[in-house]
């Protein structure tokens, strides 16, 4: 199986910042990755397709970056309404999701 | 549009098992696959299988491989998560999820159903 390490686990960030979050994949994986944000009580909701593709909809405010075995998020300008938990996933071989980074407003 | 609607919360018995639907409601499945993807309180998701209902072919995480079965009615555009031997770590909201499988698979989840609790307490 692929194991997805995603860092950090948590973070707390002020509005306007931009924030970071890492994905590093046991094996290459190309760029078969994909990011998702799940606000609580809520289904996931796809952002970023094939590590930097930004789905339809999307504010370009978010991105992502990577290939092989390392892949970055970003989030240009945070604001309140992304307060949420983002997780990275890869289809290389079958379905791994990381662990999840859990965003907060300091 | 096209959402996926989920049979309603369970509460099972250790050792019992649960039968979860996902109906995609104004669509088929005709050119997707559908996923099933797990979430115990307070934790990350993980991936339990899926299929490709037009070729009737399902994957298993290895984790769940022999305790999960996978189905789907093409006659009803209904998928099917059939998970056995539950034990109280089995407690969780089950997730279905939807993307494209038309010619090539495109695995990103681009549609997801509402969830739907299952506990499993004695």
């Amino acid at each position: 199986d692929i194991q997805m390490t995603q860092s950090p686990s948590s973070l707390s960030a002020s509005v306007g910042d931009r924030v970071t979050i890492t994905c590093q994949a046991s094996q290459d994986i190309s760029n078969y990755l994909n990011w998702y944000q799940q606000k609580p009580g809520k289904a996931p909701k796809l952002l970023i397709y094939d590590a930097s593709n930004l789905e339809t909809g999307v504010p370009s405010r978010f991105s992502g970056s990577g290939s092989g075995t390392d892949f970055t998020f970003t989030i240009s300008s945070l604001q309140p309404e992304d307060i949420a938990t983002y997780y990275c996933q890869q289809y290389d071989n079958l379905v791994t999701f990381g662990g999840g980074t859990k965003v907060e407003i300091k | 549009q096209v959402q996926l609607v989920q049979s309603g919360a369970e509460v099972k018995k250790p050792g019992s098992s649960v039968k979860v639907s996902c109906k995609a409601s104004g669509g088929t499945f005709s050119s997707y696959a559908i996923s099933w993807v797990r979430q115990a309180p307070g934790q990350g998701l993980e991936w339990m299988g899926r299929i490709i209902p037009i070729l009737g072919i399902a994957n298993y995480a290895q984790k769940f491989q022999g305790r999960v079965t996978i189905t789907a009615d093409k006659s009803t555009s209904t998928a099917y998560m059939e998970l056995s031997s539950l034990r109280s770590e089995d407690t969780a909201v089950y997730y279905c999820a939807r993307n494209w499988c038309g010619g090539d698979c495109y695995w990103y989840f681009d549609l997801w159903g509402r969830g739907t609790l299952v506990t499993v307490s004695s």
